[in-house]
């Protein structure tokens, strides 16, 4: 079975200051997906990236950067020099191969404070 | 612009009433799903649908129901027999590539606030 843990419920950071938001998985697969979205308070989830469970190569992206370890089954997300327009809930979520929909973990509700 | 549109934004139900939430998508994405959203418990999957008039429960399916006629459009009613449906509910499609179907990123609409009266 699958699923996805994201143990940090809220997180409040001073705007500029780093933040790494956590993601643990569980899969029996050897191929897989890996996904970041964001919700922001308006609702609707934004798809930020996604990573295939042969690509361990960390990515940046701007001020974000995604570390992928299959060793430690963890895809952590890093906010460099934050910014109150990153308070959202974010959300790491898992797909198996095949036609599997995707598991989500329970979020993580980021602050970033002026 | 192509996108997910449900409707509506904010909906009543009153007690034994079944009431349908709108999902349209003019991506022409084959896979629709429905998603229910509490408070801490993350996004939990209600129904999926792959191809036009079909489609499969998801983890909470009980309570639910919904039809899949046309591509664009995949309808949720939330019946009488879901006894606690105050949630934030979300619609997403996706694209799907054979074989490589699962690393699509779904795509979302704005959901649907249902409350009870």
């Amino acid at each position: 079975a699958q699923k996805v843990t994201q143990a940090q419920t809220e997180i409040s950071v001073v705007e500029k200051e780093d933040v790494t938001l956590d993601c643990v998985y569980e899969t029996r697969d050897t191929t897989y997906y890996l996904f970041w979205y964001k919700q922001p308070p308006s609702g609707e989830l934004v798809f930020l990236i996604r990573r295939n469970s042969f690509d361990e190569q960390n990515e940046i992206s701007g001020r974000y950067s995604w570390n992928f370890q299959k060793s430690t089954s963890s895809f952590n997300f890093t906010i460099t020099a934050s910014q109150v327009v990153d308070s959202a809930v974010y959300f790491c979520a898992l797909s198996e191969e095949g036609n599997t929909p995707l598991v989500f973990g329970k979020g993580t509700r980021l602050s970033v404070i002026a | 612009d192509g996108g997910i549109t449900q409707s509506p934004k904010y909906l009543f139900r009153k007690e034994g009433q079944n009431v349908t939430l709108s999902c349209e998508q003019n991506l022409n994405h084959d896979a629709m799903y429905w998603y229910r959203q509490d408070p801490g418990q993350g996004l939990r999957l209600i129904y999926y649908s792959q191809i036009v008039n079909d489609f499969q429960k998801g983890d909470i399916a009980e309570g639910y129901s919904v039809s899949r006629e046309k591509k664009e459009s995949f309808p949720l009613t939330v019946t009488s027999a879901q006894k606690n449906p105050t949630a934030f509910y979300l619609c997403a499609s996706k694209m799907k590539r054979d074989p490589a179907e699962s690393n699509q990123p779904q795509h979302f609409g704005d959901g649907t606030r249902l409350s009870i009266l």
